[in-house]
């Protein structure tokens, strides 16, 4: 099986500008988590899709939001660009089981705002 | 919510020594308890997990150990080797409900020493 797939892999911003990141989840994996991870503040939960829906969200502004399409592909988008969004931003790939879900990491995406 | 602390920070050992991370969660609910490790650029990769029905699970060189009473679990790593340097995330779920989303802890980040 195809592991967790981010795109793009690294981007840089300027400050003010929206960006938008693609995720496509491990075959067979409904459910899609973004999360975001600086040296600072560690690993941070964004939010969490299910069918399409938003099942869980993180405490971060509404600049931050994302949405999940029939295929279970999963975007996040990030408006009006700060410094401190510099980040990398790791989606997540669940896979549900009898015993309890499991989650799977991808790649990431590197995002430099300067 | 779940808050996840985890110790020791940074941790250098022996080549061949043992290596001991420690974490402490606050949610007596929580049943599922995974190990990430994250090497250099890397996504954080699941290396062992364990759920509130055991109290210790073993793969190789890695074990985890489970206390529910004392709400706290630990990573050990045996025989450490070069490749074992990475950074350490353990993480409880936010919500009892599907362990999704995880509550990270700070992350150990592990030197072995040759």
């Amino acid at each position: 099986k195809a592991g967790v797939t981010q795109t793009p892999r690294y981007l840089i911003k300027t400050r003010g500008q929206q960006v938008t990141l693609s995720c496509s989840p491990i075959s067979g994996h409904r459910s899609v988590s973004w999360y975001q991870q600086t040296p600072g503040q560690g690993l941070q939960f964004l939010f969490e899709y299910f069918s399409e829906t938003q099942r869980n969200k993180g405490n971060f502004p509404g600049r931050f939001s994302g949405r999940q399409f029939s295929n279970s592909r999963s975007e996040m988008n990030v408006s009006t660009l700060e410094l401190g969004d510099s980040a990398l931003y790791l989606c997540a790939s669940t896979s549900e089981g009898a015993a309890g879900n499991t989650i799977y990491f991808g790649e990431g995406s590197w995002l430099t705002v300067v | 919510g779940e808050n996840v602390e985890q110790h020791p920070s940074t941790l250098s050992v022996q080549e061949g020594d043992s290596a001991v991370i420690k974490c402490t969660y606050s949610d007596s609910a929580s049943n599922y308890f995974p190990w990430y490790k994250q090497e250099l650029g890397k996504r954080p990769q699941l290396i062992i997990d364990i759920r509130s029905n055991v109290g210790e699970k073993k793969d190789q060189r890695i074990a985890v150990t489970l206390n529910k009473t004392a709400k706290h679990f630990s990573l050990h790593i045996t025989e450490t080797q070069p490749e074992d340097s990475a950074v350490y995330f353990c993480a409880a779920p936010s919500q009892n409900s599907g362990n999704t989303p995880l509550v990270f802890g700070k992350g150990t980040r592990l030197s072995v020493i040759a």
